[in-house]
């Protein structure tokens, strides 16, 4: 069975960064482009971010663009996201999901548990 | 951006009965070398992450039941519930994946009358 694992998410203060991981395992990695996904606290799903299986493309929200990174180590089955001048409307969880090919152009079938993302003072 | 509408905001539906929901896209999803519509459908019940329930309009994904289905082409979908059991109490949702940034509908909540 495919697997997805988030961690990162805690609490950071408006302007400060952080950085998501997810750990993918029982699928060969680089096959498929990946996502993340937010929810906000009583709100609806936002898609955030896709990467290519080979992380040679990449694209972007216009609400995270510029402050966001989307990145994938394939050695390492793991998916990134790093997240710099966080806002409090960045308070989310998060969640990463597999796209259904190596594009990122495509439905995500497999989707994490996701990991909360707090930004207050 | 394409602008993602679902209609009814919400719904209450009797064990058994049909459950509609639809999906409006402000552009259309259908890709015209392949033929496919870029749409999906998503079922998130209260502390789920989402679950996929049918991709390219109307492909069950595997292991859905069949008493979902999808629909439509170009800028107008529906998903339907035949026949809805007391599991299928959720908030469903239309994403668009044809052009970037891909986007979500507001979502439809669903529950037994």
């Amino acid at each position: 069975d495919v697997q997805l694992l988030e961690s990162g998410g805690g609490l950071v203060q408006p302007g400060g960064s952080l950085r998501l991981s997810c750990a993918a395992s029982g699928l060969v990695f680089t096959n498929y482009g990946m996502s993340w996904v937010r929810q906000a606290p009583g709100k609806g799903l936002e898609w955030v971010s896709v990467i290519s299986g080979g992380g040679d493309s990449t694209f972007y929200a216009g609400s995270v663009k510029g402050r966001f990174t989307i990145s994938r180590d394939n050695s390492k089955n793991t998916l990134y996201l790093q997240m710099n001048s966080l806002r409090a409307e960045d308070t989310a969880v998060y969640y990463c999901a597999k796209g259904e090919g190596g594009s990122g152009y495509s439905s995500m079938n497999v989707w994490g548990q996701g990991t909360t993302v707090t930004v207050s003072s | 951006d394409i602008v993602m509408t679902q209609s009814p905001d919400s719904l209450a539906v009797s064990l058994g009965e049909r459950a509609t929901i639809n999906c409006k896209s402000s552009q259309s999803v259908l890709y015209s070398s392949n033929n496919k519509n870029y749409l999906g459908w998503y079922q998130q019940k209260p502390g789920q992450p989402p679950k996929l329930l049918i991709y390219w309009a109307s492909t069950r994904e595997s292991g859905v039941p069949d008493r979902f289905s999808g629909s439509g082409s170009g800028t107008d979908f529906t998903l339907t519930i035949s026949s809805l059991q007391a599991e299928d109490v959720a908030v469903y949702y239309c994403q668009q994946y044809y052009s970037i940034p891909f986007t979500f509908g507001p979502g439809t909540k669903v529950d037994i009358k």
